[in-house]
């Protein structure tokens, strides 16, 4: 089961800016959400339906609506500048990753 | 506090086994409901999930490399070890673990190693 996310997406400075997960899986199962910056472990930032870490802004928030789940960062910061993971499970137990979203704060 | 590092050679040759060792503390994998996950990245591209195992010896592996891997736990030494066979320098990547947690229908990962660079190459 694949997991579909944009390349590349930019954002202005404070503004909001949403990265989206598409699959057959997240109509049956929730995507988990990771940050990596260069030379970096990925981080957890968004997990379950909406559920932050312990230490993660809460201007991260996620959803998700048929077959796409969304990572939304409402008024980005220079620091969220990373790639962005969705991560989901399918049917079989698998644990497939998306793409990656290489997100740009302008 | 919950902590992972990935352990194994740095440099394989081509169709050789790679074995790579994840060593945690701060959990257990008697515990239900929790994992240890093998995720790999190759330079510059994105993440790829290869396998996992469970608490109750559940495994899953990547249908693309299942063919390929082996993974095991040896919950008395807080260990899961990831075997590859037949390496090639396309398997050239960072390899990461990371606890897997499960959770009321819902998974994720967290945290993870740091990360291991695997260099296949004669």
């Amino acid at each position: 089961s694949e997991l579909t996310q944009d390349p590349a997406v930019s954002v202005a400075l404070g503004q909001t800016v949403r990265i989206t997960c598409q699959g057959d899986s997240l109509r049956n199962y929730y995507a988990s959400w990771y940050q990596q910056k260069p030379g970096q472990a990925p981080i957890l930032v968004i997990y379950g339906k909406n559920n932050r870490p312990s230490g993660i802004p809460d201007r991260f928030s996620g959803s998700s609506s048929g077959n796409t789940a969304s990572l939304t960062i409402t008024g980005a910061q220079a620091e969220d500048e990373a790639d962005y993971y969705c991560n989901s499970r399918d049917r079989s137990g698998n644990l497939p990753f998306g793409g990656g979203t290489k997100l740009t704060v302008l | 506090q919950i902590t992972l590092k990935e352990s194994g050679p740095t440099l394989v040759k081509p169709t050789q086994t790679l074995t790579l060792t994840c060593t945690f503390s701060g959990f257990s994998l008697r515990t239900s409901g929790v994992g240890v996950g093998w995720i790999r990245q190759p330079p510059g591209k994105a993440l790829e999930w290869l396998a996992v195992i469970y608490w109750d010896d559940d495994k899953r592996y990547s249908p693309s490399l299942k063919s390929r891997l082996t993974i095991t736990k040896d919950t008395s030494k807080n260990q899961v070890v990831l075997t590859m066979t037949n390496m090639d320098p396309v398997d050239t990547a960072t390899y990461f673990c990371a606890q897997r947690l499960f959770v009321s229908g819902s998974g994720w990962f967290d945290p993870w190693g740091q990360g291991t660079l695997v260099t296949v190459s004669s």
